[in-house]
């Protein structure tokens, strides 16, 4: 199965600083099936991009996806109060889709 | 509005058995895949099971394998996880998932998903 490492583990920011997260596959991800998800203390997970890159409905454009192959980036041009949380990536590009172990970004 | 409610969980001894389910509305159910995502406290994200639109294509975790059945009835717009043999490790946060890609199988990011059961295994 295809690992995915998140780092940092935990990224501490102030509100409008930029947060670069990564997440780095054992293996390639095929067609680029890489997901970012962020979820907030007692809340589901909510997807933020698919494809690498691709923005889910209703996700502000601070949030950009980007990367192929074993290396993936999750940015946010400048962090919103609200945008304090875990983040994850997943791929789902082999089966058994699999996700990273998370980077969380708190307040500085 | 996509819906999604999982139900069932609770505090079970081990070796003991339990039934998720999960009521989707909100969008036509049939289309999609959905999946079961699990979340131990405090940890990530484990993937533990899905199910194409009909039935036709089923995957489990390597951790679940032989001991949870993922189903869906279609007619009543809801999906199921039974889970056998249970263990301590499975106690977790079960998330019901819908695939975010309309008729596709074991290649669709997750959108969106339920708040969850808590299953507890424990003596």
């Amino acid at each position: 199965e295809i690992v995915l490492t998140q780092s940092p583990g935990t990224l501490s920011l102030s509100p409008g600083e930029r947060a670069t997260l990564s997440c780095r596959a054992s293996q390639s991800v095929s067609s680029s099936y890489l997901a970012w998800y962020q979820q907030k203390p007692g809340q589901a997970p909510r997807l933020l991009i698919y494809g690498a890159s691709s923005r889910a409905t209703g996700i502000p454009d601070r949030f950009s996806g980007s990367g192929s192959g074993t290396d993936f980036t999750l940015t946010i041009s400048r962090l919103e109060p609200e945008d304090f949380a875990v983040y994850y990536c997943q791929q789902y590009g082999s089966s058994p889709q699999t996700f990273g172990g998370g980077t969380k970004v708190e307040i500085k | 509005e996509v819906q999604l409610v999982e139900s069932g969980g609770g505090l079970v001894q081990p070796g003991r058995s339990l039934r998720l389910s999960c009521a989707a509305s909100g969008f036509t159910f049939d289309d999609y895949a959905m999946h079961w995502v699990r979340q131990a406290p405090g940890k990530g994200l484990e993937w533990v099971s899905g199910i194409s639109w009909n039935s036709g294509s089923i995957g489990y975790a390597d951790s679940v394998k032989g001991r949870f059945t993922i189903s869906r009835d279609n007619a009543k717009n809801s999906l199921y996880l039974q889970m056998n043999s249970l263990r301590a490790e499975d106690t977790a946060l079960y998330y019901c998932a819908k695939d975010g890609d309309r008729g596709s199988w074991g290649s669709s990011w997750f959108d969106p998903w339920g708040q969850g059961t808590l299953v507890t295994v424990s003596s």
